[in-house]
């Protein structure tokens, strides 16, 4: 079955605890990002990746980090976790980095920092 | 700045009672209009593509259209299986292939 797989689906984490949320997808899509949801804020997104070893900044991205070492692997990391990153984490993919792509969702990732 | 609004935040509907959720934009250039449904607990799913103005899509009971400056999701005669959160996102024409989304409409359909 296609499809985005994240864990862990729900964290409970420590401020300043490094954490990592992984990504994996089966679909061999050159295109993933990932994205936290907040209420009354939408998506937005952290990082995206257009290839492996191609990463770049989206609209959020303080605090956070991200390697594409694989082309299925996509995980996102905290260094230093902080409420504020308190979130539903959700990554995301789509066969290539061009126009009018869908995006593939995983299931999400609830963080909680406390 | 591009920007995605959608309205009504909410939206409750009796089985049957057939209405429209508005997701209006404002973007330097549209490559493309997507609606996507979420539902508890789960990723978004994709629903709906649309490229330019005057297109419309359907699928089952509902049916998303596209103007210069806003589209709606008709849903016709809505059963409670329809209840979900409608996100609205739109890829602009400008810099990388980013998607801004709206907050969504929570749609909520009582048997």
């Amino acid at each position: 079955e296609a499809q985005v797989t994240q864990n862990p689906r729900y964290l409970i984490t420590v401020t300043g605890k490094k954490l990592t949320v992984t990504c994996s997808q089966n679909m061999n899509h050159e295109y993933m990002s990932w994205y936290r949801q907040d209420p009354g804020l939408g998506l937005r997104q952290i990082y995206y990746s257009m290839n492996v070893e191609v990463t770049d900044k989206g609209d959020v991205p303080e605090g956070y980090k991200v390697s594409r070492k694989e082309k299925r692997n996509f995980p996102l990391i905290l260094e230093s976790p902080s409420p504020n990153q308190t979130s539903l984490y959700f990554c995301a993919s789509s066969r290539t980095p061009a126009t009018n792509e869908k995006l593939f969702f995983g299931s999400g990732t609830q963080l909680s920092v406390l | 700045e591009d920007q995605v609004t959608q309205s009504p935040e909410a939206l409750r509907l009796q089985e049957g009672e057939s209405s429209s959720l508005n997701c209006s934009y404002t973007v330097s250039g549209l490559r493309g209009l997507f609606w996507y449904r979420q539902d508890p607990g789960k990723g978004p799913e994709f629903l709906f593509t649309l490229y330019s103005a005057g297109e419309e899509k359907e699928k089952e009971r509902l049916k998303a259209t596209l103007t210069k400056k806003e589209s709606f999701l008709h849903i016709t005669a809505p059963k409670p299986e329809d209840s979900a959160t409608y996100l609205c996102a739109v890829q602009a024409a400008s810099g990388t292939y980013k998607y801004i989304f709206g907050t969504g409409t929570r749609l909520k359909v009582l048997a």
